[in-house]
This record gives structure tokens, sequence and C-alpha cells, in this order.
């Protein structure tokens, strides 16, 4: 099946530091690659929608100078978190399909701690 | 705008008792609606998906859902759990063509041995 690759997993920085997370589709060629936000006991939010070779639409309150996504490859995507704070800390998912009648796969996710 | 509303946020049940999470969504136009599960410490799976056909949709693992279109609903049944069912479930919408998915805020199923 499609398998979608997030890392790294976890990750703890200092305030104010820039953090990258990156998602990969590792068998398949992900058109489309999705950034979402899960906070604890809540759903996920999505973030932004980024197309390969395409600049990410972003959702309505999600800061693009903030959360930077590049999504130069079929196969990358990254989402740069620049400046974090701790109002920053969350867990952060992201998925892929290659077909919008298709359903997303998902990565394990990365959970952001700025102390 | 989409939405979808999951009508309990925690159920807790015995190994064999039977299981209905309720979903219900809005949305203007011809939707595609899925469940997906996610088991502790891993990422999220697909169960089953509605996009046209017959509105009873089996899925892995045992699991069905059912789709309602005068209900707008897409309630997900199971016949008897398994203490390995235990994990959070979500409900999804996406229009049909479309690849931005919204979701519920999640079902945490607690399957006591």
């Amino acid at each position: 099946g499609a398998v979608v690759s997030q890392h790294p997993s976890w990750v703890i920085c200092k305030s104010g530091t820039s953090v990258k997370i990156e998602c990969r589709s590792l068998d398949f060629q992900a058109t489309t690659m999705f950034w979402y936000r899960q906070f604890p006991k809540q759903s996920l939010m999505l973030m932004a929608t980024s197309n390969e070779g395409s600049k990410a639409t972003y959702e309505q309150g999600v800061e693009k100078d903030k959360f930077l996504i590049n999504h130069a490859s079929l196969t990358l995507s990254t989402l740069t978190v620049t400046s974090a704070h701790p109002e920053d800390s969350s867990f952060y998912i992201c998925s892929a399909t290659d077909r919008a009648d298709q359903p997303q796969h998902f990565g394990d996710g990365t959970r952001l701690s700025i102390l | 705008a989409q939405s979808v509303s999951q009508h309990n946020h925690h159920v807790i049940l015995s190994e064999a008792a039977s299981l209905e999470l309720g979903c219900n969504y809005s949305y203007g136009g011809t939707v595609n609606l899925f469940w997906y599960v996610q088991y502790p410490g891993q990422h999220l799976q697909l169960l089953l998906k509605y996009f046209s056909g017959d509105p009873l949709v089996k899925g892995i693992k045992g699991f069905e859902a059912e789709f309602i279109k005068s209900k707008f609903s897409f309630n997900l049944r199971k016949p008897s759990v398994q203490w390995s069912d235990t994990a959070e479930y979500f409900c999804a919408v996406k229009g049909s063509g479309y690849s931005t998915l919204t979701f519920g805020k999640g079902t945490m199923l607690l399957v006591s041995p």
C-alpha cells in the first residue's frame, strides 16, 4: 500500500529557532500534499495544501510567512516553522495523494515542542 | 463550507458488543466520505470510503458504514468489537473531485477485554 514517511517524529527546540519537517511519499507520486495540525483531544485542522511545483494554498488564519511549505518534487514536501514559539507546539501531520479522487495517505506525524 | 460532526467523543464497550459511531456532515454538493482509524502510537489509516454506488460500504477488519443521503449521515458499524479495535476513529468528508478533507473531532473507542 501507499506509504508516507514523515521525519522527524519528535523535535524539541528553543524558542526562536526554525524547524523543518519532511514528508515523503515512498512508493507513489504525490501530486498533492497536505499539512495538518492536531491539538490534544481535537480534530486535524488543515493548514495548507500544496501541489508539486506550485505555491501552497493556506487555510484562513494560517500565517504563510511562519509556516513555509515547499513541494519541490513529486515525493517530497517540507514544512518549516520559522522563529518557533511555545504556542507553535503541536502535532503536525502530513498526508499525500496522487489524485483528487483518491484517499489521502497519512504520515506518522511530528510532535513539535518549543521550550 | 463543509463540516463534520461526530456524536460521541468517548465510547467504552466490552468485547463482543456491537458498535455504531455516528457521523453527520454538511456539504452542498456530491460528497466522498471516509472513516479513518488511528491506533495508539500509529498514523491514520483508511478504514473505508464511499464515493458512489452501494451506500453500504464494507471496509477492513469487519467494519462497515452506511451512507444515508437524506440524513447526511455516514455511521460506522461493527457487529462484534475486539480489544484490538481500541483506537480513535475519525469521520471525514470532501467534495467529489476535490482533494481537501474535513475531519470530525474523532471518537475514542475503548474496548475492555
